[in-house]
C-alpha cells in the first residue's frame, strides 16, 4: 500500500525559505495528485496546493505568491517550498495523495513534520 | 473561500452511544463533502468522501448524509477507538476544512 513520508529541517528562520519532501514508496507518483497541506492552532486545516505528475499544479490563493511545489519522477518524490516566511507559517506539514475521480479526497496522508519558524 | 462550520466544537458521550457530528457549508456544495477522523499526534484518516461514501477499511458503525449546506456524521455505536477529533473538508478549490468536533468520554 502506498506510503508518504515528509522530511525536511524542523526549524526555518523568519524571512527565509520552508523546504520540505514527500517520498512515495509502495506505488508509482506518476498517477493522482499529490497535495500539501498544513495544520496550526491558528488557522487549522489548510491546503496549500497539489501537483500532478506533469507538473501541473494549483495553489491555495492565500498562499500562491510564496509556495512552489514541484516534483520529481524518477526519486518518486514531490517538494515544497514556502519563501518568506513568518512565525504564521509554524505548522504540522503533511503531504498525501489526492484521489479525483467524481469526488476529490485526501488519503493516504503522510505522518506529518512540525515546522517552526523563529530565529 | 467556502467556510465550513462544524458544531459542536466539542462533544462528550461514552462507549455504545450514537453520536451526531454537525458541518455546514457557507454555500451549496453538492455533495462535495468529506470527513476526516484525527487521533492525537497523528496525520487525519478519511472516513467518509462524497458526503456518505464510505472509505474501504472504515467500520459501518461511521455514515455520513446531507447534501447542499448541511452534512452530518452518525457514530452508530461509540467504540473506544472512536475518541478523536472529527473534521469535515468540502472540495470545491481552494478546499476548506472545519474546525473539528472533539469527541471525548463522558
Amino acid at each position: 500500500q502506498v506510503q508518504l513520508q515528509e522530511s525536511g529541517p524542523g526549524l526555518v528562520k523568519p524571512s527565509e525559505t520552508l523546504s520540505l519532501t514527500c517520498t512515495v514508496s509502495g506505488g508509482s507518483i506518476t498517477t493522482y495528485y499529490w497535495s500539501w497541506l498544513r495544520q496550526s492552532p491558528g488557522k487549522g486545516l489548510e491546503w496549500i496546493g497539489h501537483i500532478y505528475y506533469s507538473g501541473s499544479t494549483s495553489y491555495n490563493p492565500s498562499l500562491k505568491s510564496r509556495v512552489i511545489i514541484s516534483i520529481d519522477t524518477s526519486k518518486n518524490q514531490f517538494s515544497l517550498k514556502v519563501r518568506s516566511v513568518t512565525a504564521a507559517d509554524t505548522a504540522v506539514y503533511y503531504c498525501a495523495r489526492e484521489t479525483t475521480v467524481t469526488y476529490n479526497w485526501f488519503d493516504p496522508w503522510g505522518q506529518g513534520t512540525l515546522v517552526t519558524v523563529s530565529s | 473561500d467556502i467556510q465550513m462550520t462544524q458544531s459542536p466544537s466539542s462533544l462528550s458521550a461514552s462507549v455504545g452511544d450514537r453520536v451526531t457530528f454537525s458541518c455546514r457549508a457557507s454555500q451549496g456544495i453538492s455533495n462535495y463533502l468529506n470527513w476526516y477522523q484525527q487521533e492525537p499526534g497523528k496525520a487525519p484518516k478519511l472516513l467518509i468522501y462524497g458526503a456518505s461514501s464510505l472509505q474501504s477499511g472504515v467500520p459501518s458503525r461511521f455514515s455520513g448524509s446531507g447534501s447542499g449546506t448541511d452534512f452530518t456524521l452518525t457514530i452508530s455505536s461509540l467504540q473506544p477507538e472512536d475518541f478523536a477529533t472529527y473534521y469535515c473538508q468540502q472540495t470545491y478549490d481552494p478546499h476548506t476544512f472545519g474546525r473539528g468536533t472533539k469527541l471525548e468520554i463522558k
